[in-house]
C-alpha cells in the first residue's frame, strides 16, 4: 500500500482554469504538507495542516487553497491557474510538528503543466 | 526568515570516486535532514542530525553535523551510478518562537559517470 499517495499524478490544462490535486496518507499521521517544485528543483513549502488545522501558510497567492476534511487527506484546490503555477506539487506527512519532525513522507508527486 | 545554503549546486564525478555536499545555515539549528530525490522521483528521508558534532554512517554514506549546529555534510565513498540524485538538506531553526517549520536547501545534483 503506499504510504502517501496523490491523485492525479499529470495535470495538463489552460490558463484560467481551476483544478484540484488530492492527497491520502494512510500513515495514522497527524501533519501533512504541501510543497511546489519548481523547474530548478526548489521545493518550497506551501501549507502544513496538523489535525485538520492550518499551521504554516507561507506567501501563496490566495488563488491556493488547501482543505482538510480530515487528519489522513490534504487536498489543494487552484483557482484561475497561470502560467507560473506550472510545476511538481509534492504532499507529504509527518507523525507530529515539533522541533523533532521526524521524516517527511512524500508522495509522487504531481506534475502540472499550464498552457 | 531562515537562510540555507547548499554547495555545490551541480557534481560530476567519475563512478569510484568521492563526492561531497555541505548545508550551510545562518542561524543555530536544531535538527537537520537529509532526503535524496532520483531523477523523476520524489524526495526519500536518509537520515536526521540532531546533537552538536553527530556523526551518523549508512554503508558509503557518511552525515556529520557541525559542533555549532549550523551547518552538515553529507558524504559518499566511491560513487556509484545507483547514487544519481539530487541531495537535499532539511532544516529546523532553533527557536523559542516554536517555530518547527522544515526548510529545504536547493540541493545539490550528482552525476556518475560509469
Amino acid at each position: 500500500d503506499t504510504a502517501v499517495s496523490q491523485t492525479p499524478k499529470y495535470l495538463v490544462t489552460q490558463m484560467g482554469n481551476d483544478k484540484s490535486i488530492k492527497c491520502e496518507q494512510n500513515l495514522g499521521h497527524d501533519t501533512m504538507y504541501w510543497y511546489k517544485q519548481d523547474s530548478k528543483k526548489f521545493l518550497k513549502i506551501m501549507f502544513s495542516y496538523n489535525n485538520k488545522e492550518l499551521i504554516i501558510n507561507e506567501t501563496v497567492p490566495n488563488r491556493f487553497s488547501p482543505k482538510s476534511p480530515d487528519k489522513a487527506h490534504l487536498n489543494l484546490h487552484i483557482n484561475s491557474l497561470e502560467l507560473g503555477d506550472s510545476a511538481v506539487y509534492f504532499c507529504a506527512s509527518s507523525q507530529e510538528f515539533t522541533d523533532l519532525t521526524g521524516e517527511l513522507f512524500f508522495g509522487e508527486g504531481s506534475r502540472l503543466t499550464v498552457l | 526568515g531562515q537562510q540555507v545554503m547548499q554547495i555545490p549546486q551541480y557534481q560530476h564525478v567519475q563512478e569510484g570516486e568521492d563526492f561531497t555536499t555541505y548545508c550551510n545555515s545562518s542561524t543555530t539549528l536544531s535538527n537537520i535532514q537529509w532526503y535524496k530525490q532520483r531523477p523523476g522521483g520524489h524526495p526519500v528521508f536518509l537520515i536526521q542530525l540532531v546533537k552538536s558534532g553527530e556523526v551518523k554512517k549508512q554503508k558509503r554514506l557518511t552525515f556529520q553535523f557541525g559542533e555549532a549546529k549550523k551547518n552538515s555534510s553529507l558524504h559518499i565513498t566511491a560513487t556509484q551510478t545507483t547514487d544519481v540524485g539530487t541531495y537535499f538538506c532539511a532544516v529546523v531553526p532553533y527557536s523559542g518562537a516554536g517555530s518547527y517549520q522544515l526548510t529545504f536547501g536547493k540541493g545539490t545534483k550528482l552525476s556518475v559517470i560509469p
